[in-house]
Parts: structure tokens; sequence; C-alpha cells
């Protein structure tokens, strides 16, 4: 089946420095491709999302690129916060039977130190 | 309350005890979805329901009952829980069953004894 595999993490970085986060898939179709994130104690966020190769998605700063000759869609930022300390989550949409089902990579934490 | 709420925030159960987690939606969606998170594994899909109906069981013990009264509101009925159930509970939703985009509960941290 589908899957995602996402670089293990913790990453810790100091404050302004570059940020990269891996994503690599496995898909039969064409899915979407998320990053969510999950700040201490909350929910998950979408952060950002693509839905066809080459599309780039980008919020907050944070950007990815759908590539489909690589399957991936890694996740980068110019220069990191403290308050981007966060679990960051890779993801694909899988439509099977009913429903489109979301996959989840395991999560990588980062730690952002001022 | 705006976006997906969940109560309670955090639960503490014997393994005997009877129990029931709540997911309220105030999105206007169709889709809502039951998701265990644990340490060290991706979050696992539990249970998918598209305008109350049921649609997706990914082979949760019967320990775990689902039950979606209308389209707003989503439970989960514990009941003779393990210790290994322990884990950060997710709620989620979507517009329907057949968009991608899922907004997400802050979770029920539950703890079993």
């Amino acid at each position: 089946g589908d899957s995602v595999t996402q670089m293990e993490g913790p990453v810790t970085l100091s404050e302004e420095a570059f940020l990269t986060i891996n994503c690599t898939y496995t898909a039969t179709g064409y899915p979407s491709l998320f990053w969510y994130v999950q700040y201490p104690g909350e929910g998950l966020q979408l952060l950002l999302k693509a839905t066809k190769a080459d599309d780039k998605g980008s919020n907050k700063g944070f950007e990815a690129t759908y590539r489909k000759e690589t399957t991936s869609f890694h996740l980068e930022k110019g220069s990191v916060q403290v308050s981007d300390s966060a679990v960051y989550f890779c993801a694909l949409s899988d439509r099977q039977g009913g429903s489109e089902k979301l996959v989840f990579g395991k999560g990588t934490k980062l730690t952002v130190n001022p | 309350e705006t976006g997906v709420t969940q109560t309670p925030r955090h639960l503490v159960m014997g393994m005997t005890n009877k129990k029931s987690l709540k997911c309220e939606q105030h999105l206007g969606h169709n889709a809502m979805y039951w998701y265990k998170q644990s340490a060290k594994k991706p979050l696992e899909l539990m249970f998918v329901y598209s305008l109350e109906e049921r649609v997706e069981n990914n082979s949760v013990p019967s320990r775990f009952s689902p039950e979606c009264p209308n389209s707003s509101h989503l439970f989960l009925h514990l009941h003779t829980l393990q210790p290994e159930d322990s884990a950060l509970y997710l709620c989620a939703s979507s517009l329907d069953s057949y968009t991608d985009t899922q907004y997400f509960g802050p979770g029920t941290r539950l703890t079993v004894l």
C-alpha cells in the first residue's frame, strides 16, 4: 500500500538556521501531499499542501515542492524561529473504497533554540 | 467555538471502566474521523464517518465503539481497555469523505491504568 517516509528526528537548530525535513512517498496513483504541524499539547494543523506534480505549497515561510520524479515532498524554511518548535508530519492522500484517507509519516520533532 | 473541539482533553481510566470521548466540529463538514497517535508510530486511522454512516473501520478492537449521531458530533465509547490503548486520540473532519484536507481537534490524552 501507499506509504510515507520522513527523516528521523529529533532535529535541533539555532534560530535563523535553514531547515530541511526530507519526505519521500510510495503511491500507486497521483496523491495530494501535505505537511501537518503539531505544536506541544495540540492537535495537527495543516501547514501546506500540493495537489499535483511541480506544485509548490507554501505557508508561514515554509515551502515544499511536489517532485514526482523523485517521489519527494521535502519541507524547507529559510530562517527558523523558536516558535517553529513542533512535530512535523508529512502525509499523502490515498483514495480507497468510499473515502479519501491520509497516510502519515512518523513525524519529525524540531527544536529551535534561541 | 470554531474548528474541531474535543472533550475531555485528558482522561485517566482503569481497565474495567467505561468512558466516552466527544468530538464536535463547527465547520459544516460531512465527514469525521478518529485517529490514534501513539509514541514512535504513525497516526493510525481508526474510523471514518460520512453523513453519519460509518464508511471505514480499520480492524479496530471492539472495545472501541464509535457513534456519530449527526454530522457535527462524533463519539468514541471505551470499555475494558488495555494499558497499550494509552495514546492521544485525535478527531478530524473534512468537507466530505472524498476531500483530502482534514482539520484536526486538539486530541484527548488517554491513560489506561
